[in-house]
């Protein structure tokens, strides 16, 4: 089974500073086939339901802004936001959906303002 | 506009069956893969399973299968989740989630979510 292993749990960032946050894969997510990394990521506001930020690893979905950016190849994936905004605060989900069934999310990481 | 509206908040006992809902518009029902994820209080996201409405084929997490039912009446371009004896571990709120087709493959990553449907179960 693949497990997605997210990191750090929660992190607070200034507003305007850089938020990382890594997401580990048991096994490659990478399909030589199409050149893809199945890989996506959400992000979820208090009392909200998720939301598409990422998919394919690095592709922003429409209306995104351009300060979220994903990254990474096979196993190790980032999501940075470059200049965190009083509105990014929320919890942050990555997905692999290399598999199916099922695909499987990260635990999830919590970004506050420091 | 692509909409998946859920059926309101219940509160059952345990042992009680349930069936919360997923009405779909803005696209084409039969075309896409349509499913359900929980939320338990204060925790992360579980895929549960899905179906293509087109045909009824379903697949399910093995977390979930046996535990619950993914159905579909593409009639009237609807979702539904169902239990037959409810525990108080099925606590969560439960999410209607579209899957994208591109190029005409399919892929399971969601694309669009529903509002989320709180179910409490409590004696």
């Amino acid at each position: 089974d693949f497990v997605m292993t997210q990191s750090p749990d929660s992190l607070a960032v200034s507003l305007g500073e850089r938020a990382t946050i890594n997401c580990k894969s048991s096994q490659s997510v990478f399909s030589s086939s199409n050149n893809k990394n199945y890989l996506a990521w959400y992000q979820q506001k208090p009392g909200q339901p998720p939301k598409l930020l990422i998919s394919w690893a690095s592709t922003r979905e429409s209306g995104v802004p351009d300060r979220f950016s994903g990254g990474g190849s096979g196993t190790d994936f980032t999501l940075t936001i470059s200049s965190l905004q009083a509105e990014d605060v929320a919890v942050y989900y990555c997905q692999q959906f290399y598999t199916t069934p099922p695909t499987t999310f990260g635990g999830g990481t919590k970004v506050e303002i420091k | 506009e692509v909409q998946l509206v859920q059926s309101g908040a219940e509160v059952k006992k345990p042992g009680e069956s349930l069936k919360i809902s997923c009405k779909t518009s803005g696209y084409s029902f039969t075309n896409y893969w349509i499913g359900w994820v929980r939320q338990m209080p204060g925790k992360g996201l579980e895929w549960m399973g899905i179906i293509y409405p087109g045909d009824s084929e379903t697949k399910y997490s093995p977390s979930f299968h046996g535990q619950v039912t993914i159905s579909a009446d593409k009639s009237i371009n609807t979702a539904y989740l169902q239990w037959n004896s409810l525990k108080a571990s099925d606590t969560a709120i439960y999410y209607c989630a579209r899957h994208p087709i591109l190029g005409g493959y399919y892929y399971y990553y969601i694309d669009v979510w529903g509002k989320g449907t709180a179910v409490t179960v409590s004696s």
